[in-house]
């Protein structure tokens, strides 16, 4: 089956700009996470969406925002960017609400801010 | 406050040497913990879980509750080994479901 897909792999925004980014669950997972990684930071929890709701949110501005539809899908916003948020931005999908057999990573959207 | 906390940022050996990659978790409960590993230029995959008692790649990892650590282990190190590892921790906490991954591991294997 196919894996989670992220799209698009590589983005260059402006500073000021917002970008939406995109990611596809496994067929029949229903739990999507979103990462921000970074080399200094690691991975950093940005929310996470188990049917259509937003269930948790780590530590990030309102600029960052995103949703679930109802075929799991799920899509991430930033808005009026600014050049520390480039970064790595993983989606991770999971069966279960609580990801007790583990997360499926996509291979990430790559965004600079310039 | 839930934590994983993993001590090495870097962790150089040679080939053939045993490997322990630390993880120390904190958390109230009782967790499911897990290891990820991303090698050069590809995704982020999970590696083992403390669930399952697997050994995967000759890796094992043992849940210690009493020192609260999940440290991964290998015997004998590979070269193609090398890549980042991440212990990550899932559990409930104030009645929600979290998912917290420690700040990651970078093994190296020498020749």
């Amino acid at each position: 089956k196919a894996g989670v897909t992220q799209t698009p792999r590589y983005l260059i925004k402006t500073r000021g700009q917002q970008v939406t980014l995109s990611c596809s669950p496994i067929s029949g997972h229903r739990s999507v996470s979103w990462y921000q990684q970074t080399p200094g930071q690691g991975l950093q929890f940005l929310f996470e969406y188990f049917s259509e709701t937003q269930r948790n949110k780590g530590n990030f501005p309102g600029r960052f925002s995103g949703r679930q539809f109802s075929n799991s899908r799920s899509e991430m916003n930033v808005s009026t960017l600014e050049l520390g948020d480039s970064a790595l931005y993983l989606c991770a999908s999971s069966f279960s609400g609580t990801a007790n057999y583990g997360y499926t990573f996509g291979s990430g959207t790559r965004l600079t801010v310039v | 406050a839930q934590r994983v906390t993993q001590p090495e940022k870097l962790l150089s050996v040679f080939k053939g040497a045993p490997v322990e990659l630390k993880c120390n978790y904190s958390y109230s409960g009782s967790p499911e913990l897990f290891w990820y590993v991303q090698y050069s230029r590809q995704r982020l995959q999970l590696l083992l879980r403390h669930i399952s008692r697997e050994s995967i790649k000759g890796f094992t990892a043992d849940l210690n509750k009493g020192e609260t650590s999940f440290h991964l282990k290998k015997p004998f190190a590979q070269e193609e080994d090398s890549a980042m590892y991440y212990c990550a921790l899932s559990g409930r906490a104030s009645g929600t479901y979290k998912y917290i991954f420690g700040t990651g591991t970078r093994l190296k294997v020498l020749a």
